[in-house]
């Protein structure tokens, strides 16, 4: 089974205008994080955001927010006010701390498109 | 500029040469990893090394040989590599493997075997 899912391989939308990109997971590790990752067409893979599987807090950072069901075991990005230069591959990606160490499973990743 | 610095950038080689990447990070960290990403799979995991010991390999074949002289610095050490090896190797470095927060990845080592 797939420990990660992102069940939108591409998504399109207008600039300025807000884009949630889907992440599911699972795991039956008591304590785990999970990561938003941006991946551009250079290759570089740009941290976005992090949350710990015990913070009350859903997670922003600027524009980035994670919206966390903890209960649903999904882990959605929001970004809002959507840039050109937000057109990247964004990846959700998680860390299970007792069982699989300091490793990172990664989803297969959405191609993210903002028009003009 | 990420923190994390990996040369070359783009390598071509041949399946009978021997190559090496290098991955550089100056954060502080003392935990490095190496990621493979093929076309259309999501990043696997390959080597961590924590504190220079390596303490993860993913059942990655042999002709992949990685070295971690200090915290500082890591290498992969590729020889007679196949076709299919053909993909971005992605470094990573964090605090160290218990700690989440500050888990950075480099700009990537595009492989192209020949």
């Amino acid at each position: 089974a797939q420990k990660i899912t992102q069940t939108q391989p591409g998504m399109f939308v207008q600039e300025k205008e807000a884009v949630t990109l889907d992440c599911t997971y699972d795991t039956s590790d008591p304590s785990y994080g999970l990561f938003w990752y941006k991946q551009p067409s250079s290759g570089e893979m740009i941290f976005l955001i992090y949350q710990g599987s015990y913070d009350q807090q859903n997670a922003t950072e600027g524009r980035y927010s994670l919206n966390f069901q903890k209960a649903r075991k999904s882990a959605n990005l929001v970004i809002s006010a959507s840039q050109l230069g937000d057109s990247a591959m964004y990846f959700c990606a998680m860390r299970e701390r007792e069982t699989s160490g300091s490793r990172l499973t990664f989803g297969e990743g959405t191609q993210l498109t903002v028009n003009p | 500029e990420t923190g994390v610095t990996q040369t070359p950038r783009h390598l071509v080689m041949g399946m009978t040469n021997k190559k090496s990447l290098k991955c550089e990070q100056h954060l502080g960290h003392n935990a490095m990893y190496w990621y493979k990403q093929s076309a259309k799979k999501p990043l696997e995991l390959m080597f961590v090394y924590n504190f220079k010991e390596q303490t993860e390999n993913n059942s990655v074949p042999s002709r992949f040989s990685p070295e971690c002289p200090n915290s500082s610095h890591l290498f992969l050490h590729l020889h007679t590599l196949q076709p299919e090896d053909s993909a971005l190797y992605l470094c990573a470095s964090s605090q160290d493997i218990t700690h989440d927060y500050g888990y950075t990845f480099g700009s990537g080592t595009r492989l192209t075997v020949v």
